[in-house]
């Protein structure tokens, strides 16, 4: 199957950026997703980048897509203490299943 | 509009004990996702209903897991017997398949543990 890589452990001091990377093998994929799970929560869709773009910006968070090397990442600009949580990235294929990687732990650091 | 639901939200069973979880996807969602993540590692995708029919099972571990959707509303995921290694959290989503671009909504889980 398809392998979807993350770093298990990420802290940031609060007021910094936080830059959480992902990398993945199959580059059929048609969308690739961030998730963010609260402790005691469910996964939430943070965002999600259509697979033929390059970057995607919303609000704090901003998505980089390197096709060439099968690399994603997640930028949280200005990082806050309710940042702290689990960052899942996902790619999907429509109407399909997901593959997530193991998921980053972030610690923000007040 | 209520989100997935699931339940129990956590149950601790015997080595060899039957569980059966529960999950209730957003109204009108016809695609319905089991995943389990065991500790520390991926969330990994167990199968995939569409109504009531299993569009994809290959995630399912063995035989002692049984999911059913019947009437393709809710669905459930019974583990019999359970074993140790069948301790982790398990996810279920929903989603329909009129809408782009094709989010999973997911519920808060069911942590599984089994001693």
């Amino acid at each position: 199957g398809e392998d979807v890589e993350q770093s298990l452990f990420l802290s940031v001091r609060e007021g910094d950026s936080s830059v959480i990377n992902c990398t993945y093998t199959d580059s059929s994929s048609t969308y690739l997703y961030w998730y963010k799970q609260e402790p005691g929560a469910g996964l939430q869709l943070l965002t999600y980048i259509f697979s033929n773009m390059d970057m995607k910006q919303d609000q704090r968070l901003t998505v980089l897509l390197n096709k060439k090397d099968k690399h994603l990442s997640l930028r949280i600009a200005d990082t806050q203490t309710g940042d702290s949580a689990i960052y899942f990235c996902a790619e999907g294929y429509t109407g399909n299943q997901f593959y997530f990687g193991t998921g980053t732990s972030l610690t923000v650091i007040p | 509009e209520a989100g997935v639901t699931q339940f129990p939200s956590h149950s601790v069973i015997e080595k060899g004990q039957t569980v059966t979880l529960r999950c209730d996807p957003i109204s009108g969602h016809d695609n319905l996702y089991w995943y389990r993540r065991v500790m520390g590692k991926e969330i990994k995708f167990l199968l995939h209903f569409v109504k009531e029919s299993k569009q994809d099972e290959s995630g399912m571990p063995n035989n002692r897991f049984l999911a059913e959707r019947t009437g393709g509303t809710y669905s459930t995921l019974k583990v019999q017997p359970a074993e140790l290694e069948d301790s982790g959290v398990y996810f279920c989503a929903s989603t329909s398949s009129n809408q782009g671009p094709y989010e999973q909504y997911f519920g808060p889980g069911t942590r599984l543990t089994v001693t």
